[in-house]
């Protein structure tokens, strides 16, 4: 099994600022990742596949970069609908599908 | 517009049982492959199962292996999980996901539906 692990656990920064999350992966998984964001209550949703590649209706904002066993997911300037916790997910070799414990991006 | 709606949660005794189901609605249900996908209180997500376009292959988090059958019936556009001998530890809200083919992995997601597991 692929372990994923999502550093920092937790993200402060204010609106306006630059957020740079991190994912690795206990193995490569080629570019076979995915980020996803959830909001309290609601249910989680896709921002990037591919690694790079923005989901439809995804703002140019988020952008997503790596490959192999280290990701990085960028998000230019957070705004406050932003404020979530984002979850990346390989997809490379499965079962099972894995993925990592979070980075809640909070208000500065 | 592509939707998935959970329902059958609920509270339920360890050892007891529960079925729960996802409708499809909005795209060809069965051109898709479905995932269940599982949040327990205040942690992340975790894969449960999944099964392909026709229901003829089917794969289980090694943690709910031989408790937990995913099913799918392609002419009612639903998607099933049959949940026996639940414990403690399945309490979670359940999502339903699509499987957008690679390489887009869960594309579409259910609001979910709590499962609670307690005496």
């Amino acid at each position: 099994e692929i372990v994923m692990t999502q550093s920092p656990a937790t993200l402060s920064v204010s609106p306006g600022e630059r957020a740079t999350l991190s994912c690795r992966a206990s193995q490569s998984v080629s570019s076979n990742l995915a980020w996803y964001q959830q909001k309290p209550g609601q249910a989680p949703r896709l921002l990037i596949y591919g690694a790079s590649t923005r989901a439809t209706g995804i703002p140019a904002r988020f952008s997503g970069s790596g490959s192999g066993t280290d990701f990085t997911l960028t998000i230019s300037s957070l705004q406050s609908e932003d404020f979530a916790v984002y979850y990346c997910q390989q997809y490379n070799n499965w079962p099972p599908w894995t993925f990592g414990q979070g980075t809640k991006v909070e208000i500065k | 517009e592509v939707q998935l709606v959970e329902s059958g949660g609920g509270l339920v005794q360890p050892g007891g049982s529960l079925r729960l189901s996802c409708a499809a609605s909005g795209f060809t249900f069965s051109s898709y492959w479905i995932h269940w996908v599982r949040q327990a209180p205040g942690e992340g997500l975790l894969w449960v199962s999944h099964v392909n376009r026709d229901g003829s292959s089917t794969t289980y988090a090694d943690s709910v292996k031989g408790r937990f059958t995913i099913s799918r019936d392609n002419a009612k556009n639903t998607l099933y999980l049959q949940m026996n001998s639940l414990r403690a530890e399945d309490t979670a809200v359940y999502y339903c996901a699509r499987d957008g083919g690679f390489p887009r992995p869960f594309d579409y997601w259910g609001q979910g539906t709590q499962v609670t597991v307690s005496s």
